[in-house]
């Protein structure tokens, strides 16, 4: 068990539709992470978040937006969702910037 | 670019070595990781090398930097049924707020 908490584990959801993946890190740990995870493009960064602020940005569509809260959870709302969307979402948190906790992934399906 | 590359399959015969190898992009990188992800479940750290050291042991593990090709490798020695796992390699890119961009992640798959 990491300590990192991802919900849902599991989503099925239609193109053009909206959700929100959410994450809760490990106690103490003020940054977190998004990663996608698809068979085609591998693991991408998408955005790092520390103490509520946006540190870093990687491949993230304009479609696609997130936030940490001052409790330090972070949510990831996926809008206008296409197929290509499918995949495995990660979340980690961590102390230091390459020592990262993950959960085990919100695996969303867009039918 | 932030590339960082790895085969992506490789079977093996328990109890022979494995070794799995990425290259990566950025020469200034302090760290270099390992992380394993087991089916079903998210990534976890396996090990790490400074970038000031050639080489890393750890149990059946041992990691090789060669900074001059920016070639890293794991190897693992008498390889269990239990690693079968995908292996990435990941990188910590400088310059601003650093972030830990990983390669695709090679298959290990372990057979009798």
């Amino acid at each position: 068990d990491s300590g990192v908490t991802q919900t849902p584990k599991h989503l099925i959801t239609a193109t053009g539709q909206r959700v929100t993946l959410r994450c809760s890190p490990r106690s103490g740990d003020l940054s977190v992470y998004w990663y996608q995870q698809s068979l085609d493009q591998g693991l991408q960064f998408l955005i790092q978040y520390y103490n509520g602020e946006e540190r870093a940005k990687g491949n993230i569509l304009e479609r696609f937006s997130a936030q940490q809260f001052p409790d330090l959870h972070s949510e990831l709302n996926l809008s206008s969702l296409e197929l290509g969307d499918s995949a495995l979402y990660f979340c980690a948190s961590s102390v230091e910037a390459g020592e990262l906790f993950f959960g085990e992934g919100s695996r969303l399906t867009v039918l | 670019g932030e590339d960082v590359e790895q085969s992506l399959f490789l079977s093996v015969r328990e109890g022979d070595s494995s070794v799995i190898n990425c290259t990566y992009t950025d020469s200034s990188s302090t760290y270099l990781y390992w992380y394993k992800q087991e089916p079903g479940a998210g990534l976890q750290l396996l090990t790490y090398i400074f970038s000031n050291m050639d080489m890393k042991q750890d149990q059946r593990l041992t990691v090789l930097l060669n900074k001059k090709d920016k070639h890293l490798s794991l190897r693992i020695a008498d390889t269990q049924t239990g690693d079968s796992a995908i292996y990435f390699c990941a990188e910590i890119l400088s310059g601003g707020y650093n972030k830990l961009i990983f390669g695709a992640g090679t298959r290990l798959a372990v057979h009798p």
